[in-house]
């Protein structure tokens, strides 16, 4: 069965330091994994995903994050944050038929000036 | 762009009453789903669709139930509404395949009193 672990249920940084939101994906064969993002009062969004291409993935708004098997892990970086970058962000992982998604619990990330 | 849109952003119900959240997407796609999201707990699915008519249950469909008459509109019914489904509704739709992502609507924030 897919789950999905999300290390962090809050992490606070400055303005234009680097931002890390930890992920870590079980899954018994090869897994689809997303980043989605909510904004306050808003839907929420795709910022990137990973279906077995390259390892390293380039989603929207300057963010990536890197698919390591050995580590089943799928962390979200961006090098500099920004104000508008203050969110819940859900790490997800698809449990294959019909594209079931299967959410983590959620980070939110509060960015001070 | 596709456009998932829910019919309300904001309901106050009564214990008992039958509630009726709509959705409705313009991107043709033939799954919908049927989310609540709560604080600490990400987002857990209720109900599914993968084609008119068609209807699987999720990980929680205690206590609803769904519609699908169009391919369009996804229907989410709380056949007698309680306190503990005071939360915030997500509907979303995605093409078929379990690589595709999924679009999300604004949500429905139910509170039952």
């Amino acid at each position: 069965a897919q789950s999905v672990t999300q290390l962090d249920s809050h992490v606070s940084v400055s303005e234009g330091t680097p931002v890390l939101l930890r992920c870590n994906y079980s899954s018994s064969y090869s897994p689809s994994l997303f980043w989605y993002v909510q904004h306050p009062n808003k839907g929420l969004q795709l910022l990137l995903k990973y279906t077995s291409a390259a390892t390293l993935v380039k989603g929207i708004n300057g963010f990536e994050a890197e698919f390591k098997k050995s580590e089943t892990s799928f962390h979200l970086t961006k090098p500099s944050a920004h104000m508008s970058d203050a969110a819940e962000y859900f790490c997800v992982v698809s449990s294959g038929g019909y594209n079931k998604l299967i959410f983590g619990a959620g980070t939110r990330l509060a960015v001070h000036p | 762009d596709v456009k998932v849109t829910q019919s309300s952003r904001y309901l106050v119900k009564r214990t008992g009453e039958k509630v009726f959240l709509e959705c409705v997407q313009d991107m043709d796609h033939e799954n919908m789903f049927w989310y609540r999201q709560d604080p600490g707990l990400g987002l857990r699915l209720i109900y599914f669709s993968y084609d008119v008519k068609m209807k699987e249950k999720g990980d929680i469909p205690e206590g609803y139930s769904v519609s699908r008459e169009k391919k369009e509109r996804f229907s989410l019914i709380l056949e007698s509404a309680s306190t503990n489904q005071t939360s915030m509704y997500l509907c979303a739709s995605g093409s078929a395949g379990a690589k595709n992502i999924q679009y999300f609507g604004a949500g429905t924030r139910l509170s039952v009193l």
